[in-house]
């Protein structure tokens, strides 16, 4: 069955750049069709869609946040990293990765969530 | 494209049957999906395609619209539906959600 898991610092420094990782299991990320998300959700507050990379290599970022972001794989690790640079206590959410089809157009498999914090 | 549902805070009974509203700011087709998030636990989806239920969600659940406005339906609540409900549309760069709707007891 499919699973993933966020990993990550729970904490980081304003201006300091934070690193999660995304481990799947169940799927492959070099099968045609398949992308996988992060999403973010402040405490509190609305789901906010931030980054995409597909089965082909293929990226997509949120424009609000597109500089500041990166996401890559490792397909021999099953992981997808998002790189997020210039932390703000703002940015304080749970960060969740997710599996997603293209022909079905939704998340279908979500990662239990990390929460990060960015205090000095 | 922004989505807005409605409302943000709905109060129903068990056995009550409660629709909720997401309206898109643009058209996008029945490009949309549906995710339930009980408290401290990851969305979970629902349904997607605006109408199609994932795998093992039960049939109380219903969704439909196309275009810019879209409802879910749950049609006889049950203990565990209480929960905050979210919209995504995934027609159009970057796949925004709604605001989250909040199903609490009365």
């Amino acid at each position: 069955q499919i699973t993933l898991k966020e990993s990550g610092p729970a904490l980081v420094k304003p201006t300091q750049t934070l690193m999660l990782t995304c481990t799947f299991s169940g799927f492959s990320l070099t099968t045609r069709g398949v992308g996988v998300g992060w999403i973010r959700q402040p405490p509190g507050k609305a789901l906010e869609w931030l980054a995409l990379i597909y089965w082909d290599d293929d990226k997509r970022y949120s424009p609000s946040l597109e500089s500041r972001l990166t996401i890559t794989r490792d397909i021999s690790k099953n992981q997808v990293v998002l790189r997020m640079t210039n932390m703000d206590p703002v940015d304080t959410a749970t960060f969740y990765c997710a599996h997603f089809l293209l022909w079905s157009a939704y998340f279908d498999f979500w990662g239990p969530g990390t929460p990060v914090t960015v205090s000095s | 494209i922004h989505l807005t549902q409605s409302p943000s805070l709905l109060s129903a009974s068990v056995g009550d049957k409660v629709t909720i509203t997401c309206r898109a700011s643009q058209g996008i087709g029945r490009h949309l999906a549906w995710y339930q998030q009980r408290a401290g636990t990851a969305p979970k989806a629902l349904i997607y395609g605006a109408s199609t239920l994932q795998t093992g969600v039960p049939s109380r659940f219903s969704g439909s619209g196309s275009g810019t406005e879209f409802t879910l339906t749950i049609s006889s609540l049950q203990p565990e539906d209480f929960a905050t409900y979210h919209c995504q549309q995934i027609d159009d760069y970057p796949y925004t959600f709604g605001q989250g709707t909040k199903l609490e007891i009365k």
